[in-house]
């Protein structure tokens, strides 16, 4: 069985800085990792996806990935309060039919 | 509007009801799924569906049950054998039946009075 890890948090970070969020996963063979943000009481939300073949920018995000020691991050440049949320990371299940989850990390930005 | 709608928002189940939370999706995805959400906790797979009229269990599966008639729709029932169904639950779509990315409806809170 796949599993996702994630440190729950909260990591606080103060307006404008660059929050950096990390999820490890077990398979190596992965290929595919997602990034959902979750508002309190809201449902998820996709921000972004990477495969295994390279990193990926868009806007204020990045996605990093580290094969050798199997964690993939997300980076959010220029903080905003508005990012305070719940970051979950995800890949897909042995069979590629669904996605396992971390429990998600709490990020609170400060004004 | 395409998009993934759920319904009811809140839901109360007294002791021993069934009670079944709706979800439907105008996407044209082939795979739905249910997940469940307690506080703190990530999300877990209850059950999947990667085509019409069939389904698989997922992490979590004892005391649901699912259908699924239409591509559109994929309707939860938690019976009166989920001895702790206070959580948040969410249904969630994919484009194709080996879906990777996924697109969640805005989920119904279920609570027992």
């Amino acid at each position: 069985q796949k599993e996702v890890e994630q440190n729950s948090g909260p990591l606080s970070v103060p307006e404008g800085a660059i929050a950096s969020l990390n999820c490890t996963y077990s398979d190596r063979g992965s290929q595919s990792f997602f990034w959902y943000r979750q508002y309190s009481g809201k449902s998820p939300e996709l921000i972004m996806f990477i495969y295994s073949n390279g990193d990926k920018e868009d806007g204020r995000f990045t996605a990093q990935l580290n094969k050798a020691s199997q964690y993939v991050s997300l980076l959010i440049r220029d903080s905003q309060p508005s990012d305070s949320a719940t970051y979950l990371c995800a890949v897909p299940n042995q069979a590629g039919t669904a996605l396992i989850f971390g429990k998600g990390t709490t990020l609170s930005v400060s004004s | 509007d395409g998009g993934i709608t759920q319904s009811p928002k809140y839901l109360f189940r007294k002791e021993g009801q069934n009670v079944t939370l709706s979800c439907e999706q105008n996407l044209n995805h082939d795979a739905m799924y249910w997940y469940r959400q307690d506080p703190g906790q990530g999300l877990r797979l209850i059950y999947y569906s990667q085509i019409v009229n069939d389904f698989q269990k997922g992490d979590i599966a004892e005391g649901y049950s699912v259908s699924r008639e239409k591509k559109e729709s994929f309707p939860l029932t938690v019976t009166s054998a989920q001895k702790n169904p206070t959580a948040f639950y969410l249904c969630a779509s994919s484009i194709g039946q080996y879906g990777e990315t996924q697109y969640f409806g805005p989920g119904t809170r279920l609570l027992v009075l």
